[in-house]
C-alpha cells in the first residue's frame, strides 16, 4: 500500500464549482498533515496545514480524520487560477521529518 | 519574505559527469531536504538533514549521491557519476522544527542528463 494516496484526476470543474479531494494515509503514527499546490514545472508551495479539528482558509476547507486516516481539501467557488495540481504531504511519524507527498491530484477550472 | 534559493535554474550536463546543486535554505531553518521529480511523476524523497548530518534518506539516495553543507549558509547535491535516469526536477527545501511547520521549497532545478 502507498504510504500517501491521493486520486490524481483529472477533475475538470466550472468556474464556480466546489470540489472536493481526499487523501489517505497508511500510518497511523503520522503527525502533520498538507495540502500544497504545484503549478506546473514549479515547485510545491503551501496551500495549507490540516490541523485535528479542521480548518479554513477563505475559499479552502481542510479536514482530518484520524480513525479513517484519511485528509480532504474542499474548494468553494472555483476560479480560473485553481487550476494546478494538488498534493496531500505528510509527516509520517515522530522518527523521521521527511515530508511525503503524494502523486498529486490535477484541477482543471474551466470558464 | 525569506525564501530557500536554488542554483543554476537549469544544468545540462553528459552522462558519467558529476553535477553539484546548490541551494541556499532559509537562515533559521535547521531541516533541510533534497526531493527529486521526474517530468509527469510524482516528488520523491531523496534525504534529509539535520544537525549537520543526513537524517534520513531514501532508497534512491545511493552512492552516487552525497549531501554536504560545506559553509554553514550552503546545502549541496553532488551526483557523481550522472545517468540518463538522473534527469528530473531537484528541489532543495527547508523547515523550523516543530510539528505542523511547513517546507519552503525553492524553485528547483533542472538536471538533464544527455
Amino acid at each position: 500500500r502507498k504510504e500517501v494516496e491521493q486520486d490524481p484526476g483529472p477533475f475538470n470543474v466550472p468556474e464556480g464549482a466546489t470540489v472536493a479531494f481526499n487523501c489517505t494515509y497508511s500510518n497511523s503514527a503520522s503527525q502533520s498533515f498538507f495540502w500544497y499546490r504545484q503549478d506546473c514545472r514549479k515547485e510545491p508551495k503551501l496551500l495549507m496545514s490540516v490541523y485535528s479539528s479542521g480548518n479554513e482558509d477563505g475559499r479552502f476547507t481542510a479536514q482530518l480524520n484520524r480513525a479513517s486516516q484519511y485528509i480532504s481539501l474542499l474548494i468553494r467557488d472555483s476560479k480560473l487560477s485553481d487550476s494546478a495540481t494538488y498534493l496531500c504531504v505528510v509527516i509520517l511519524d515522530t522518527g523521521r521529518r521527511a515530508l511525503t507527498f503524494g502523486s498529486g491530484t490535477r484541477l482543471q477550472v474551466q470558464p | 519574505e525569506p525564501e530557500v534559493t536554488q542554483t543554476p535554474s537549469h544544468q545540462v550536463t553528459q552522462m558519467g559527469q558529476e553535477v553539484i546543486l546548490r541551494c541556499v535554505p532559509i537562515s533559521n531553518h535547521l531541516y533541510f531536504y533534497w526531493y527529486r521529480q521526474i517530468l509527469g511523476q510524482k516528488v520523491e524523497f531523496l534525504v534529509s538533514f539535520y544537525n549537520n548530518e543526513i537524517s534520513e534518506k531514501s532508497e534512491i539516495f545511493d552512492d552516487q549521491f552525497s549531501v554536504e553543507r560545506p559553509d554553514g549558509s550552503n546545502f549541496t547535491l553532488k551526483i557523481r557519476s550522472t545517468k540518463l535516469e538522473d534527469s528530473a526536477m531537484y528541489f532543495c527545501a527547508s523547515r523550523r522544527t516543530g510539528m505542523n511547520t511547513e517546507a519552503f521549497f525553492g524553485q528547483g532545478t533542472r538536471l538533464t542528463v544527455v
